[in-house]
């Protein structure tokens, strides 16, 4: 079973980058699917972007400017960069996996406020 | 980009009741790839459904997706307690990968 869970700063400065890192266990990354999703409080679901195992990578165009995923396999993680953010990026950020662009597995999500 | 509009936005049932959530997209979604994704408070998205009609691991067979092209389709056939959620439809067909708004299944 696959497990996965967020970290990083909870509260981001606007105009700031949010960093997060998503640390994996139970699972290698050969073969699958990493992505990055987030909600706004009491909103719906967005899909960031997806890193493979190969280190290729795929960016909702709504944020493709602005993001980046990168991995780390000798530590198990993998991590989302958005810069510049605003308001409108507070939301909880979920780390997920799948063996296809299906996902399968969430992290529990961490919670990101940008705020001065 | 697939627009996916789910429909209603709230469900207000009783226990015991049967549920119809629709989700309609506004091209084909290839190869059916169709999710369904329940959510509860403070909880990450679990996926109920896949491939517009195979149900994950952990859910019961009252739990049952249809359809195809653009219209798809969640059924519960009899709410249960933990039934109340809400619930996402999602295609992983073509990128970017969207989601509904999501319907609410409330306890009437």
């Amino acid at each position: 079973q696959v497990q996965l869970q967020e970290s990083g700063p909870g509260l981001v400065k606007p105009s700031e980058t949010l960093s997060l890192t998503c640390t994996v266990s139970g699972a290698s990354f050969s073969g699958y699917y990493w992505s990055w999703f987030r909600q706004p409080p009491g909103k719906g679901l967005e899909w960031i972007g997806y890193i493979y195992d190969s280190g290729s990578t795929k960016y909702n165009p709504s944020l493709k400017s602005r993001v980046t995923i990168s991995m780390d396999t000798s530590k198990n993680q993998f991590s989302l960069k958005l810069t510049s953010v605003t308001a409108a990026d507070t939301a909880v950020y979920y780390c997920t996996s799948g063996a296809g662009w299906l996902t399968d597995f969430w992290g529990q999500g961490t919670l990101v406020t940008v705020s001065s | 980009e697939i627009v996916l509009t789910q429909s209603p936005d709230t469900l207000s049932l009783s226990p015991g009741e049967g549920a119809t959530l629709s989700c309609r997209a506004s091209q084909s979604v290839s190869a059916n790839y169709l999710a369904w994704f329940q959510q509860k408070p403070g909880q990450a998205p679990r996926l109920l459904i896949y491939d517009a009609s195979s149900r994950a691991t952990g859910f019961p067979d009252r739990f049952s997706g249809s359809g195809s092209g653009t219209d798809f389709t969640l059924t519960i056939s009899r709410l249960e307690p933990e039934d109340f959620a809400v619930y996402y439809c999602q295609q992983y067909a073509i990128s970017p990968l969207t989601f509904g708004g999501g319907t609410k299944v409330e306890i009437k």
